[in-house]
């Protein structure tokens, strides 16, 4: 069955870098994209980014460029997500989420079909 | 930058119709897509390409999409389908958006 499996909670001061891993299983890891949402306290999803273990192709939301780096080993099957720069406002549970994109009639599809269990990632001084 | 507004709040009676919609500038052109969020849980996605259902999800979970509004409805709702709901769609310029989301109660 298809897993993706996070890194765990992290504590970190501002101004400082978080890293957070997702290790995929149960399918052909380079067949998907994957991509990282999260959701601070009270907040709804924002989506960060995505990456395609294939090409290597990143693209990043507005608010996150410049700030966040993704990163795939397609030897382990893992994609890393990387967040420099903290501050308070990106205290959140990171999400990672597998990418089915496709085309039919109808017009692009993109969605996420299996999400990571989440990873706290808590910005304190 | 496209954006894709929804109720802050539903509520609904136990075995009663829930609709949640999503807005959005000719969102009936595009495909949307519907999330479950539990408290401490991982998002489930239970509507996809408008109406379709993942295995997995109930029948009572269906979506439709026409002109600037997508709508998911819950028909016979349960207590279980408490949940925050999140609509998104994708945009040529912006990729992936989603909904503020919907908080739905069931009392």
């Amino acid at each position: 069955q298809v897993q993706l499996v996070q890194s765990g909670a992290e504590v970190k001061k501002p101004g400082a870098s978080v890293k957070v891993s997702c290790k995929a299983s149960g399918y052909t890891f380079t067949s998907y994209d994957i991509n990282w949402v999260r959701q601070a306290i009270g907040q709804g999803l924002e989506w960060m980014g995505w990456m395609n273990p294939n090409s290597g192709n990143t693209d990043n939301a507005q608010n996150f460029q410049g700030r966040v780096t993704m990163t795939i080993d397609t030897s382990i099957n893992t994609a890393y997500m990387e967040v420099s720069s903290l501050t308070s406002e990106d205290t959140a549970v990171y999400y990672c989420a597998r990418g089915v994109a496709h085309s039919d009639n109808g017009g692009y599809i993109y969605y996420f079909d299996y999400w990571g269990q989440g990873t706290l990632v808590t910005v304190s001084s | 930058s496209y954006e894709l507004t929804q109720p802050p709040s539903v509520s609904v009676s136990p075995g009663q119709t829930a609709s949640i919609t999503c807005s959005g500038d000719k969102l009936g052109n595009k495909y949307a897509y519907w999330y479950q969020l539990k408290s401490g849980q991982s998002p489930v996605l239970v509507i996809h390409q408008d109406s379709k259902r993942p295995s997995g999800i109930p029948e009572r979970f269906s979506g439709s999409n026409s002109g600037n509004t997508a709508t998911l409805t819950i028909s016979g709702t349960q207590a279980m389908d408490e949940a925050d709901y999140y609509c998104q769609a994708w945009e040529s310029s912006t990729s992936v958006v989603f909904g503020g989301g919907t908080k739905l109660t069931v009392l």
